[in-house]
């Protein structure tokens, strides 16, 4: 099955850019999609097809996806932005094809 | 505005199924599938699997294949996930999350606030 491999953390400062990445074979290959879960709350979609932004997201988070790895960056990083992010990709080439998600990373604001 | 109501917390015994519900509002309920999406504590988001509200067909992640059943009602604009044989490793939050579409359903933009699931002796 497929894998996807983001850093378990990573700090920035505030108004800084914070980049969370997420590995995996050939990613460039696949459509990439992000998401932002605080504490005790559910995830929220931030960026699909690799770098476009639900309505009522800032244009701070943006997306690229190229070869093996996938990249969220957010802009000019605020308090607010402390959450663990999720990539998730679609597998489509297992026998059993369906939603993969990334082991999270979890964005401090120092 | 879109609107996806989960059913409360639920305590079972292992060996038991238990049953969620997720009621959908303000949308079309038959022109979106809805994945599952669950949590451990503590640990990440793990995808269980996707129903079409529209026919019902679904498609399940292989871990949970023979275990998991997702139903839907559309008469109410519900759709349930019922989990067999649970175990300890089965606690969890569950999740409920709209695709996008039916012709692209490959993420989730829009979550219910998740179910509580224990599973303990």
């Amino acid at each position: 099955s497929y894998v996807l491999t983001q850093p378990p953390s990573v700090s920035v400062a505030p108004g800084q850019t914070a980049r969370i990445t997420c590995g995996g074979n050939n990613i460039g290959s696949k459509s990439v999609h992000w998401y932002q879960q605080k504490p005790g709350q559910a995830p929220v979609l931030v960026v699909y097809d690799d770098s476009d932004r639900p309505s009522g997201i800032p244009e701070r988070f943006s997306g690229s996806n190229s070869g093996n790895t996938a990249t969220l960056t957010i802009s000019r990083v605020e308090a607010g932005d402390e959450a663990d992010y999720y990539c998730q990709v679609w597998d489509s080439s297992s026998d059993h094809p369906g939603g993969v998600f990334g082991g999270g990373t979890k964005l401090t604001v120092l | 505005q879109v609107q996806l109501v989960q059913s409360g917390a639920e305590v079972k015994k292992p060996g038991a199924s238990v049953k969620v519900s997720c009621k959908a509002s303000g949308y079309t309920f038959t022109s979106y599938y809805m994945h599952w999406v669950r949590q451990a504590p503590g640990q990440g988001l793990e995808w269980m699997g996707i129903i079409n509200p529209s026919g019902g067909s679904t498609s399940y992640a292989q871990k949970f294949q023979g275990r998991v059943t997702m139903t839907r009602d559309t008469s109410t604009s519900t759709v349930y996930m019922e989990l067999s044989s649970l175990r300890s490793e089965d606690t969890a939050v569950y999740y409920c999350a709209r695709a996008p579409g039916t012709s692209y359903y490959y993420y989730m933009d829009v979550w219910g606030k998740g179910t509580t699931v224990t599973v303990s002796s």
